[in-house]
Order: structure tokens, then sequence, then C-alpha cells
């Protein structure tokens, strides 16, 4: 069941311009939401969450929204680095329990 | 201080076999979750063990069964290995009573399993 749901398999980006990476979900339960980044031959690593109580959360480059009504959160990376190539996942919780992912969107920033 | 580590790397199995993958948590972590990534998907939570006990688990057959050792270091077993449980295996740890414990969850580098 694809709770967690990541339409586009691929985005490139100018450096130094925005990335914004989508993300759709369908359990209304879901009340934590996060992105996580995985480097090739690594393992994914936390980058930044949001609670289902705010709308934005925000840490240095890296923002996330929220919009409940649309069961859509967004990342946006200001401004684009080459060394943020990768692939980033969004995933969500409810309850503090175990984490849905996305099946992950490829980030390329040429240079 | 080393973080998540996962033995082996590779493997290569049989359909039918049973096979055991390691894990060993980031210092100071107390809780292990093992996840399934196949092949352009993202990871699929199996289950999670805290205080040597299985805590929660995902969508996955009994022939999917783990344990977790007094160190807090973890074992994923999977018998009776069919095609389709080729995928790379991921284990991460956490501390489980620290508010939002997926913030605090570190992944290890992979095993990834091949069944043939």
């Amino acid at each position: 069941d694809q709770q967690v749901k990541q339409n586009s398999p691929s985005l490139s980006v100018q450096e130094g311009r925005i990335s914004i990476l989508n993300c759709d979900y369908t359990n209304s339960m879901f009340d934590y939401f996060l992105w996580y980044k995985k480097y090739p031959a690594e393992g994914p690593t936390f980058l930044i969450s949001i609670s289902s109580i705010k709308d934005k959360n925000e840490d240095g480059r890296f923002t996330v929204f929220l919009n409940k009504s649309a069961k859509h959160l967004s990342l946006h990376i200001v401004p684009s680095q080459p060394g943020d190539s990768a692939v980033y996942f969004c995933a969500a919780s409810a309850n503090n329990n175990d984490m849905r992912f996305g099946a992950g969107t490829r980030l390329t920033v040429k240079p | 201080d080393a973080g998540v580590t996962q033995s082996p790397t590779h493997l290569i199995k049989t359909r039918g076999q049973q096979v055991t993958l390691r894990c060993s948590p980031k210092s100071g972590h107390d809780t292990v979750s093992w996840y399934q990534q196949a092949l352009g998907q993202g990871p699929q939570f199996i289950f999670q063990y805290y205080e040597e006990e299985e805590r929660q688990r995902g969508n996955f057959p009994d022939r999917f069964s783990g344990h977790q050792f007094p160190n807090y270091s973890s074992e994923l077993n999977v018998n009776a290995l069919l095609l389709g449980d080729s995928a790379l295996y991921l284990c991460a740890s956490s501390l489980r009573y620290q508010g939002q414990w997926q913030e605090t969850q570190y992944f290890g580098p992979g095993t990834r399993l091949l069944v043939l």
C-alpha cells in the first residue's frame, strides 16, 4: 500500500537555484513527517522533519512545508549545491510508530 | 565513534535457503529497526527491537524473524527464501525514548541479498 508517494523519480537543478521535492500521502493519521537523504553505498541520513501541528520548518538551506488539507509536503533547498545531489526520501509516521517511506527522488545539482 | 555496521555487505543464496543478517547499532543506541528496500523503492519497515523484544512489526510474513542481544546488536533471519526477497536490507538504530525516535535513527549501509 503506497501511503507515501513521491511522483517524481528524478529532478535536475542548476547550482544556486531552488530545488523543490514533493511528497503526497494518503493516511490522515500520519502526524510526523521526515526527509532523509541518501548517497550511493550509504544508508539514508535524517535531514529535516515536521510535526503535523506546524506548516513549516526551516533548517539552514532546507525548509519543509506541510499542507495537511492537501496531504502534501515539500522540501525546498535554497540555494542548491552540487553536494546536495543524492536520493531524497520522504517518510511519515503515526503516533511515533514505524515510518512509511516514499520511493525517493534523485536530485542532481549541476555546476 | 562507529556508526551502524552491518554484515555481510553482499550475499547470494538460492531459493528455499535461510539467511541471517547482522547489525551492530551506533554506540549509545538501544533500538534496532530493520527495513527491506527493493530496487527503485523506498525502505519498507520489517520490525523493530527494543529491550530484546519485537516491539513493532510491518507487513512481512513469519518467514522474517529477528533477535536482539543484550549488547543491543541484532540479527534478521529469513527462512525459505523466495526470489522476491532479493533486496537491500537496511538496519537502523535509534534511541527509543527520545521524543521522536525517528530523528535519532541512523542507518547502516545495508546488506544486499540476491536470491537465485
